[in-house]
C-alpha cells in the first residue's frame, strides 16, 4: 500500500484565490483526519470523518474552510478566499475506526499564500 | 474535554545521554495515548502506544494514571533521534475517538 496519498505537495498561490488540498486514504480505513500544522500553533485537527460522514468539524477556522468526503476513497479541503494567515502544512490521514487505533498520516501539503 | 500538555518546545542533548519527553492529559474517561514522531521533512509516523507496551528505537512510555503523564524516555540518546516528537491523546470509542495532540517538542541530539 502506498500509504496516504495527498496533492499537491506544495502550492503557492495569491491570496483571494481558491485552494483545493486533496487526499487519498489507505483503503480500507474508515476514518480519515484533516490537520494543519503552524510553528505557533503546532498540530490542530480542522475535521475528521468516518465513513465519508463528517464527525466533528469544530476545528475547521472559518466558512472560508470546507471539507467533503464524496467517497471512501477521496477528500478535499478547500479555502475559499484563501488569505496570508492560512500558510501552513495541511496532514492528511486515516485509520480503521477506534480510538486504539493508530493514524496513518500522509506527506502533506505546504500551504504558502502570498 | 480532551487536552494535552508538553511543557518544552526543545530539548538539546548530546549523544548518550538519556531523554525524557514530558507529556501530561486531561481527559475524564480512560485514554489511549500515542508518541508520534516526525523527522525532518518526513511524514509523521507513530512511534508508540501504551496500550502495546512495546519498546520502539531504544524509547519506551509508561502510563501514569495517577500523574496523568505519558512521558517518552530513553537511556541513551542517538543522533538519528533528533525530530519533532508529538503526544496524543484518544477516548476509546465513537466520536470520542480523534486524536488530541500537544504542540509538540524538538529533540536535538548533538555528536
Amino acid at each position: 500500500d502506498a500509504g496516504v496519498i495527498q496533492s499537491p505537495r506544495h502550492e503557492v498561490t495569491e491570496m483571494g484565490q481558491e485552494v483545493t488540498l486533496r487526499c487519498k486514504p489507505i483503503s480500507g480505513h474508515n476514518s480519515l483526519f484533516w490537520y494543519r500544522q503552524t510553528m505557533m500553533r503546532g498540530l490542530e485537527l480542522l475535521i475528521y470523518f468516518n465513513n465519508n460522514v463528517p464527525i466533528d468539524d469544530s476545528g475547521m477556522p472559518e466558512d472560508r474552510f470546507s471539507a467533503k468526503m464524496p467517497n471512501a476513497s477521496f477528500s478535499t479541503l478547500k479555502i475559499q478566499p484563501s488569505e496570508p494567515r492560512d500558510s501552513a502544512v495541511y496532514f492528511c490521514a486515516s485509520s480503521m475506526t477506534g480510538g486504539d487505533q493508530p493514524q496513518h498520516f500522509g506527506d502533506g501539503t505546504r500551504l504558502s499564500i502570498l | 474535554a480532551q487536552r494535552v500538555t508538553q511543557p518544552e518546545k526543545l530539548l538539546s542533548v548530546f549523544k548518550g545521554a538519556p531523554v525524557e519527553l514530558k507529556c501530561n492529559y486531561s481527559y475524564s474517561g480512560s485514554p489511549e495515548l500515542f508518541w508520534y514522531v516526525q523527522y525532518s521533512r518526513q511524514r509523521l509516523q507513530l512511534l508508540l502506544r501504551h496500550i502495546s507496551r512495546e519498546s520502539i528505537k531504544g524509547f519506551t512510555a509508561d502510563l501514569n494514571k495517577g500523574e496523568t503523564s505519558f512521558h517518552l524516555k530513553k537511556p541513551f540518546a542517538q543522533e538519528e533521534d533528533s525530530a519533532m516528537y508529538y503526544c496524543a491523546l484518544s477516548g476509546q470509542t465513537g466520536a470520542n475517538s480523534k486524536l488530541t495532540f500537544g504542540k509538540g517538542i524538538t529533540l536535538s541530539v548533538r555528536p
